[in-house]
């Protein structure tokens, strides 16, 4: 069963940094790109970033470009999004989010996990 | 990138059908047959539930289907039941390794 665990929420003051990781189990990790998608309280989605199977490749949405930065260890099964100069704008819940199976199209995410909420104010 | 517009909410009774629109640009939906659906039910994560404009993950029922006519995409909801009440959002493939989703649809059944 795939499994997408987040950890390392919780409440900054504007301008911090936070790192939230995303612990893989039940499928070949190394095998996948995978996103961070976000979604602000009682808001829609937006995608946040996403990294190659490998993490040779590494784009990012144009509001957290230059402040965020994704990474992945493979041998850990585990995904990274370091988040730093965080802003109000930046609460939300955080998702990190698997490719599809069946497709080599890494924007589209069969398995997401339950999120961290991520809360900057001061 | 901006992001792709859907009705906030729309309704049906049991066994109707709804469909739901999102909009967006000749550089994302019109660009690409890369559209794809999610369903949110509250306080939990997304589900895929259409991809490559009209195709479904295995496990969705085939009352739901996708389609797209130029920048328009379109979620159609057959035979609506009581579990289908979620959030849905489309989401397209926008170029230059991009990815953008709607604001997101709010479907009640009546």
């Amino acid at each position: 069963e795939v499994q997408l665990l987040e950890s390392g929420g919780g409440l900054v003051q504007p301008g911090g940094s936070l790192r939230l990781s995303c612990a893989a189990s039940g499928f070949t990790f190394s095998n996948y790109a995978m996103s961070w998608v976000r979604q602000a309280p009682g808001k829609g989605l937006e995608w946040v970033t996403v990294i190659s199977a490998d993490g040779g490749s590494t784009y990012y949405a144009d509001s957290v470009k230059g402040r965020f930065t994704i990474s992945r260890d493979n041998s850990k099964n585990t995904l990274y999004l370091q988040m730093n100069s965080l802003r109000v704008e930046d609460t939300a819940v955080y998702y990190c989010a698997k490719r599809m199976t069946y497709s080599s199209s890494w924007y589209y995410l069969d398995y997401w996990g339950q999120g961290a909420l991520v809360t900057v104010s001061s | 990138q901006s992001a792709l517009t859907q009705p906030p909410s729309a309704s049906g009774s049991p066994g109707q059908s709804v469909t739901i629109s999102c909009t967006g640009t000749s550089s994302d939906i019109g660009g690409y047959n890369c559209v794809s659906w999610y369903q949110q039910h509250p306080g939990k994560a997304p589900k895929l539930m259409t991809y490559e404009v009209s195709k479904r993950p295995s496990g969705v029922p085939d009352r739901f289907s996708g389609s797209k006519s130029g920048n328009t995409a379109s979620l159609t909801v057959s035979g609506l039941q009581a579990e289908d009440e979620a959030d849905y959002y489309c989401s397209s493939y926008a170029g230059s390794n991009n990815l953008v989703f709607g604001g997101g649809t709010k479907l009640t059944v009546l």
